[in-house]
């Protein structure tokens, strides 16, 4: 298993709420990457941290944001949910901006009712 | 953006016999190319990877093959076992935006014993 972690594992939120999802990178590592995987679907990225200055933005308005901190871990911030973002929410860790392995956490699975 | 499509969706095999899963790419800067596999309820795992200076890398029962005029590339399984059953994802990144991945859409494996 991988030094990357998640909290909470699940969640389950009402629509219009907020959430917060926090990823521990593994050690050493400074670059962390969040993907929302729906149900039977592969990951689809939704921006990249590096060194605390958000490097890359996938697909997803502005109501996802996120964070990265002087250690490298990272939040991710979820504003007026919709049913549709119901998903497992992964985090990945990675060294730097090379051809580098990014090691996956084991993801917040999020229900929003 | 990148759009990364991958087939089949499902693919049941025997014992022994080989598994092959195919992606294909649409942004031809895209140089890195990673596999993963996701067991139920675990986090994707890589497996294999390929940059775009290489045509073929094998590691033991796995390999994969890149096309980069046709803009496509393939895992192959050989000598599949019943723990080779799993969800496979095949992903595209370019370094120069520091490897944020893009994914297919994924295949389930089933190994029949």
């Amino acid at each position: 298993e991988t030094g990357v972690t998640q909290s909470p594992t699940h969640l389950i939120k009402t629509r219009g709420q907020q959430v917060t999802l926090r990823c521990s990178s593994q050690s050493g590592h400074n670059t962390v990457s969040w993907y929302q995987q729906a149900l039977g679907q592969g990951p689809q990225f939704i921006f990249q941290y590096y060194r605390e200055e958000e490097n890359g933005r996938g697909n997803f308005p502005p109501r996802f944001s996120g964070l990265q901190f002087p250690n490298y871990s990272s939040e991710l911030n979820v504003n007026a949910l919709e049913l549709d973002d119901s998903a497992l929410y992964l985090c990945a860790s990675s060294i730097g901006q090379g051809y580098h392995e990014q090691y996956f956490g084991p993801g917040t699975r999020l229900t929003v009712t | 953006g990148e759009n990364v499509e991958q087939h089949p969706s499902t693919l049941s095999v025997q014992e022994g016999d080989s598994a092959v899963i195919k992606c294909t790419y649409s942004d031809s800067a895209s140089n890195y190319f990673p596999w993963y596999k996701q067991e139920l309820g675990k986090r994707p795992q890589l497996i294999i990877d390929i940059r775009s200076n290489v045509g073929e890398k094998k590691d033991q029962r796995i390999a994969v093959t890149l096309n980069k005029t046709a803009k496509h590339f393939s895992l192959h399984i050989t000598e599949t076992q019943p723990e080779d059953s799993a969800v496979y994802f095949c992903a595209a990144s370019k370094r120069i935006t520091g490897n944020q991945f893009y994914f297919g859409t994924g295949t389930s494996l089933t190994v029949i014993p």
